[in-house]
């Protein structure tokens, strides 16, 4: 049965900070990878989809790896800001319509 | 931006009682889905539905949970009797290609 595990599962840092958040899963036999950033009380955003094939996506100041032999992910964020304060979540998808979800890294970025 | 519109934003209802919880997903879309995330939990995959039937669900989609698609817009998520643990945000999603979009959510609580 497929796990997702984030670390850390909160982390404040002061604005204009570069932070790695980390992602691991059990079963490497993953369809693609997709990291959101959901605010309290609201849906889920998607930040970033990897897929299968690739090792990394990025979008602004977002940069997220993919190593799937050693089950692994990383969402980088590069000068952080107070409207980064969230949290980021990743998620796998088991087959082409299953999302399975981490347990969420809660960010605060303070002034 | 295309969106995915969920009524109830919150419902209290007695244990015991049905639920139905409404989504409008995005009209193009084919999969559409239900998570829910019991406060403080995950997000936990619920049912998965494509072409009028359910595709996956998990085993907390047991005889208590139904969805439907009833006119071709709206998808439906029932809960015949409610238990208190049932209290959690619903979220549904529908997806297209590599995309997958979320509602806001529908926070059930259960007394």
């Amino acid at each position: 049965k497929q796990e997702v595990t984030q670390i850390p599962a909160a982390l404040s840092v002061p604005e204009g900070e570069n932070l790695v958040l980390n992602c691991s899963f059990t079963d490497s036999a993953i369809y693609n990878l997709q990291w959101f950033r959901q605010d309290p009380g609201k849906g889920l955003t998607s930040l970033l989809l990897i897929q299968s094939s690739q090792r990394e996506q990025t979008s602004g100041r977002l940069n997220a790896s993919l190593d799937k032999s050693s089950g692994r992910s990383t969402l980088y964020i590069a000068a952080s800001q107070p409207g980064d304060s969230a949290t980021y979540l990743c998620a796998v998808w088991e087959v082409a319509d299953k999302l399975i979800f981490g347990t969420g890294t809660r960010l605060q970025v303070f002034p | 931006e295309p969106e995915v519109t969920q009524t109830p934003s919150h419902q209290v209802t007695q244990m015991g009682q049905e639920v139905i919880l409404r989504c409008v997903p995005i009209s193009n879309h084919l999969y559409f889905y239900w998570y829910r995330q019991i406060l403080g939990q995950k997000v936990e995959f619920l049912v998965s539905f494509y072409n009028n039937e359910i595709s996956e669900k998990s085993e907390i989609f047991d005889d208590q949970f139904s969805v439907e698609r009833p006119d071709g817009s709206n998808f439906t998520l029932k809960i015949r009797s409610t238990k208190l643990e049932d209290s959690a945000m619903y979220f549904c999603a529908s997806l297209q290609g590599n995309t997958i979009y979320f509602g806001e959510g529908s926070w059930l609580t259960v007394v």
